[in-house]
């Protein structure tokens, strides 16, 4: 099993781009959540889809948007790209009860000029 | 508001020198307690999970224990490999789906 798997591994765009970051679990969970991880900020979450079919936000959505493609993948798309979102982002996973592990992915370091 | 405070944000320890890391946490109705290990460059990956005041759990040199208010990782006798970054989550009754992060604790051993 691969577990969580995220493309790009890294990415620069320059302000206004837009791009997407795709997420992919292979381990038959229901949830799947996207995080980004800045430097004293902690990991903060942005969207998440609790079961396919549902997506909702989390505490940092704007400028973001998200589609649940399957069960297995979870898409993160920056519309118009802002400095402020350089970030590393990760995708996460979970079976579905409240108390499952989540489970990360590799990460996705995104640079924005 | 939940919130969730690691303490220290970073130590630096001998090899061999035991210690422990602190999660404070407030919430309603915690749930569960997880603690993951984070390596430069790569995503979090999960060590264990608490669910209810004097719960402990070990692995290795690791051994993670919870309070009402609180949660501490205590590493003994560390090894240069255990440097990471130590990351608490809560996932509180009234918050659904989502875990609230602490900021971390960064550990350094030194051989």
């Amino acid at each position: 099993n691969a577990g969580v798997t995220q493309t790009p591994k890294f990415q620069v765009l320059k302000t206004g781009q837009s791009m997407t970051l795709q997420c992919a679990q292979d381990m038959n969970h229901n949830s799947m959540y996207w995080y980004r991880q800045d430097p004293g900020m902690g990991l903060r979450l942005i969207y998440y889809s609790a079961s396919e079919g549902t997506t909702d936000k989390g505490e940092v959505p704007n400028g973001y948007n998200v589609s649940r493609l399957n069960k297995r993948e979870f898409s993160l798309r920056l519309e118009s790209a802002a400095p402020s979102q350089t970030s590393v982002y990760f995708c996460a996973s979970k079976l579905q009860g409240a108390t499952d592990t989540q489970y990360f992915g590799p990460g996705t370091r995104l640079t924005v000029l | 508001e939940d919130q969730v405070t690691q303490s220290p944000e970073a130590l630096r320890l001998q090899e061999g020198e035991s210690s422990s890391l602190n999660c404070s946490y407030t919430v309603s109705g915690l749930r569960g307690l997880f603690w993951y290990r984070q390596d430069p460059g790569k995503g979090p990956e999960f060590l264990f999970t608490l669910y209810s005041a004097g719960e402990e759990k070990e692995k290795e040199r690791l051994k993670a224990t919870l309070t009402k208010k609180e949660s501490f990782l205590h590493i003994t006798a560390p090894k240069p490999e255990d440097s990471a970054t130590y990351l608490c989550a809560v996932q509180a009754g009234n918050a659904g789906n989502m875990l609230t992060f602490g900021g971390g604790t960064r550990l350094m051993v030194k051989p």
